[in-house]
């Protein structure tokens, strides 16, 4: 079974410009999750989509938002973006079986974002 | 406090010793509780997951979690050094948000 595959791989970005990173899940897995990985602040976690409804959000600016489709594939967007937009953002997926807590992520290979 | 704190290492023990990573949450409504490994330059793996009070083994893996201390620990027996990665201890709410610690850098010396 293939694996999260996240497209592109490396961007680089200036500031004040917007970027659209995707990903597309396990096949069958219904929950995609994004997250910001920086090497001062870790592993942060920005939003999760299911059945193409945003049911979780992290404390981020408006100016990061998502989407998923009807196949499950999800986008992350970032408008305006600001030199401390750079980082790894990772998107994950689920299986969701779960009624309460949560299920087993499985991280793709990332998106390598920089902004001059 | 931070949601998650491990102790950030590095943490250095010889070729087949055992391993001892240790994390702590503050969200008493965590019900779910996982260890990545992260390479250098790649995206977490997925070690281990444990939802209930214990211990859970997976080869050379055992994870241990006690609700009561807030308290969750992997032990990796016969270390090799392949396992020298940062380690990545992660909490789950509610809607796969997971809150994840800072990590701990492991380093299995020949």
């Amino acid at each position: 079974k293939a694996g999260v595959t996240q497209t592109p791989r490396y961007l680089i970005k200036t500031r004040g410009q917007q970027v659209t990173l995707s990903c597309s899940p396990i096949s069958g897995h219904r929950s995609v999750s994004w997250y910001q990985q920086t090497p001062g602040q870790g592993l942060q976690f920005l939003f999760e989509y299911f059945s193409e409804t945003q049911r979780n959000k992290g404390n981020f600016p408006g100016r990061f938002s998502g989407r998923q489709f009807s196949n499950s594939r999800s986008e992350m967007n970032v408008s305006t973006l600001e030199l401390g937009d750079s980082a790894l953002y990772l998107c994950a997926s689920s299986w969701t079986y779960r009624t309460s807590g949560v299920d087993e992520q499985f991280f793709g290979p990332g998106t390598r974002l920089t902004v001059l | 406090q931070k949601e998650v704190e491990q102790n950030s290492g590095p943490l250095s023990v010889p070729e087949g010793a055992i391993a001892s990573l240790n994390c702590t949450y503050s969200d008493r409504g965590s019900q779910s509780f996982f260890w990545y490994r992260q390479y250098s330059g790649k995206s977490p793996e997925l070690i281990m997951s444990i939802y209930s009070n214990g211990d859970k083994e997976d080869g050379r893996f055992t994870a241990q979690l006690n609700k009561a201390s807030q308290y969750v620990s992997l032990l990796i027996r016969d270390s090799q050094p392949s396992d020298s990665a940062t380690y990545l201890c992660a909490c789950g709410l509610n809607n796969n948000d997971m809150r994840f610690g800072a990590g701990t850098r492991l380093t299995v010396k020949p």
